[in-house]
């Protein structure tokens, strides 16, 4: 059972323009989100996270928006970069979440961000 | 810093032998995590370590496969015997605190099975 779904397996953007990247969760236990990218041949990088109790998160051009009562949460990038061409993958934590006490990241399967020049 | 160090970055094997993935983590770092990177299913947890005792292994697809952490800075994920389905990117990653902070992950090995 898939508890972290990104249902688009990819995105295309032009440079400049937003790219809006999204993610859906069955879980109502996750408390604590976060959006990882990942290069060819690269571990993921940690790129952006935010809690439960806040809806929105920004950091320079990368926006998070959460939408609890929706299960909803999605990774704005304005101004798109050919640089950000990358798979950014969601994931999703919570101390209750699965039976843990460490609040274990379930990730969703990635979507393929391509920023075309 | 280096990173999370994992080696090699590439194997091929055939069905049925023995496979190691090994893992240096972060100095300092006390929680160790071993995924899988598939098409299907993305990153999946099969395992987390803190302090060197493995915590969580609900995620390990069978007997199979087993990791050990003998110390705080080096992990082995283990196949045996290996089969094609094993195929995938295996990837290892740590942190200082609890699961939920930020995990640094290494570049990962590319397991291929035939």
């Amino acid at each position: 059972d898939q508890q972290v779904k990104q249902n688009s397996p990819s995105l295309s953007v032009q440079e400049g323009r937003i790219s809006i990247l999204n993610c859906d969760y069955t879980n109502s236990m996750f408390d604590y989100f976060l959006w990882y990218k990942k290069y060819p041949a690269e571990g993921p990088t940690f790129l952006i996270s935010i809690s439960s109790i806040k809806d929105k998160n920004e950091d320079g051009r990368f926006t998070v928006f959460l939408n609890k009562s929706a299960k909803h949460l999605s990774l704005h990038i304005v101004p798109s970069q050919p640089g950000d061409s990358a798979v950014y993958f969601c994931a999703a934590s919570g101390a209750n979440a699965g039976g843990t006490s460490y609040g274990k990241l379930t990730f969703g399967q990635g979507t393929i961000l391509t920023v075309h020049p | 810093d280096a990173g999370v160090i994992q080696s090699p970055r590439h194997e091929v094997t055939e069905m049925g032998q023995e496979v190691t993935l090994r893992c240096k983590p972060i100095s300092g770092h006390n929680s160790l995590f071993w995924y899988r990177q598939t098409m299907m299913r993305g990153l999946e947890l099969l395992i987390y370590f803190n302090n060197n005792v493995p915590i969580d292994d609900s995620g390990m697809p069978e007997d199979r496969f087993s990791a050990k952490m003998p110390n705080a800075s080096f992990s082995t994920l283990k196949i045996q015997p290996s089969e094609p389905r094993d195929s995938a990117v295996y990837f290892c990653a740590s942190t200082r605190g609890q699961g939920w902070d930020e995990q640094y992950f290494g570049p990962g090995t590319r397991l291929t099975v035939t």
